[in-house]
């Protein structure tokens, strides 16, 4: 079968740093997305890997090893707005999205 | 990054009507659009994949007669719950796939509350 498995919450302090990790198996593998979802609204793209390594997007960045099922989403800088819960979704061989349950991350101040 | 609109964005309706969801890519055209439902603290959920022009690919265990959907347009995809009931209360979320790049933009939702 297939599976996203991403932690269910995770807290952090202002001005810190925090790694959401997202591990996967499915049939096949055409990226991998992380999106922010905050309360009440659809999520909204944060990044996508395709090929192994760091892609950085500002204070966001994500990490691919597919050899490995595994990646990440570094958060720098925190700030209350991220508050929100992070979706990982793995495109399999039917270019269908896989999601993971997502990470409610809670800042504190 | 390309808009996808949805409307109504909110709407509270008495079990046993019909309820008609609006999507539209409002920049791109959507070769594919896909319609997602959410239970409160759940992940999305897939209820089915539309391409212009064609009949909807529904997901395991949802009824394609209680979901109506329609893709008629490059533009446009809408989802009609038909026979409303209190479970079918949820979060529907629609997004769009155009044919250059495998990223899903998202309309913005729509919430379904059925009395």
């Amino acid at each position: 079968g297939q599976n996203i498995d991403q932690p269910t919450e995770m807290t952090a302090t202002e001005g810190a740093i925090v790694q959401i990790n997202c591990t996967y198996q499915t049939s096949g593998f055409n990226g991998l997305f992380w999106y922010q979802q905050h309360a009440g609204e659809a999520p909204t793209f944060l990044s996508y890997n395709v090929l192994d390594g760091l892609e950085e997007k500002g204070r966001f960045s994500s990490f691919l090893s597919r050899s490995k099922g595994y990646s990440y989403l570094l958060l720098k800088e925190l700030q209350m707005k991220d508050s929100a819960s992070y979706l990982c979704a793995v495109m399999d061989s039917n270019y269908q999205l896989i999601w993971g349950a997502g990470t409610k991350l809670i800042i504190k101040p | 990054g390309a808009v996808v609109s949805q409307h109504p964005s909110r709407v509270i309706c008495k079990s046993g009507t019909s309820v008609k969801i609006e999507c539209r890519s409002l920049d791109f055209q959507a070769t594919t659009m896909f319609w997602y439902r959410q239970f409160p603290k759940k992940s999305l959920m897939l209820m089915a994949t539309s391409n212009e022009g064609s009949k909807a690919t529904y997901e395991q265990g949802v009824e394609k007669d209680k979901f109506l959907i329609n893709h008629a347009s490059l533009t446009l995809s809408t989802l009609t719950v038909t026979s409303a009931h209190p479970e079918d209360s949820s979060f529907y979320i629609c997004s769009a796939r155009g044919d250059r790049d495998n990223e899903q933009f998202f309309g913005p939702g729509t919430r379904l509350t059925v009395l």
